[in-house]
């Protein structure tokens, strides 16, 4: 079974410009959800979608979006990129939200914003 | 609001012996889970473990174990006969029953020597 795939990998964007990453989950997983990883923050909590919907978000601000599709892959965008805005940005795909089930990791796609 | 604390920056063992890594939670809601993941320097998150807040005994996973200390809101990763390819940051999570957001502690890098 194939796991978490994210694409781009690696991406160096500008100030003030948008992005917008994508992630393909572990097929027949309905929930994704997205991290951003920085040395200063640590692992925080984007948001987290099923079937279509997003269930839980995180204290970001607005310039944070994504949303799922019918297959379950899923996008996330930043607009108005701001030099913090520079991490690694983890998505994770599960069965279901909540409870005992785990969540796996996809590699990641590295932003740089210059 | 949900917090876990990994007291240890940084851990040093040496290759084949055990190590214990630390992890305390704090939450309010009796329903919760509690998972370790590794991530190496690529950067994709390895699902190690997990444990549930009802389970009455220590998870396990092969070199991997939990202990997990009710009471004192502790959940301690304890990996058997180090190798060399165990060198990797390590992250505490906990998500609570009803919501679909892991929070994760600020980690423990784990370096293991020859």
């Amino acid at each position: 079974k194939a796991g978490v795939t994210q694409t781009p990998r690696y991406l160096i964007k500008t100030r003030g410009q948008q992005v917008t990453l994508s992630c393909s989950p572990i097929s027949g997983h309905r929930s994704v959800s997205w991290y951003q990883q920085t040395p200063g923050q640590g692992l925080q909590f984007l948001f987290e979608y099923f079937s279509e919907t997003q269930r839980n978000k995180g204290n970001f601000p607005g310039r944070f979006s994504g949303r799922q599709f019918s297959n379950s892959r899923s996008e996330m965008n930043v607009s108005t990129l701001e030099l913090g805005d520079s991490a690694l940005y983890l998505c994770a795909s599960s069965l279901a939200g909540g409870g005992s089930y785990e969540q796996y990791f996809g590699p990641g796609t590295r932003l740089t914003v210059t | 609001a949900q917090k876990i604390t990994q007291t240890q920056p940084g851990m040093f063992v040496q290759e084949k012996e055990a190590v214990t890594l630390d992890c305390t939670y704090d939450t309010s809601d009796p329903s919760y889970g509690l998972f370790w993941y590794k991530q190496p320097s690529s950067g994709e998150m390895i699902f190690l473990i997990y444990q549930g807040s009802y389970d009455q005994q220590n998870a396990t996973e092969g070199r991997y174990s939990l202990n997990f200390q009710k009471a004192r809101k502790s959940a301690n990763l304890v990996i058997s006969a180090s190798q060399l390819g165990d060198s990797a940051m390590y992250f505490c999570a906990m998500r609570e029953g009803g919501n679909n957001d892991m929070r994760f502690g600020a980690g423990t890098r784990l370096t293991v020597k020859p």
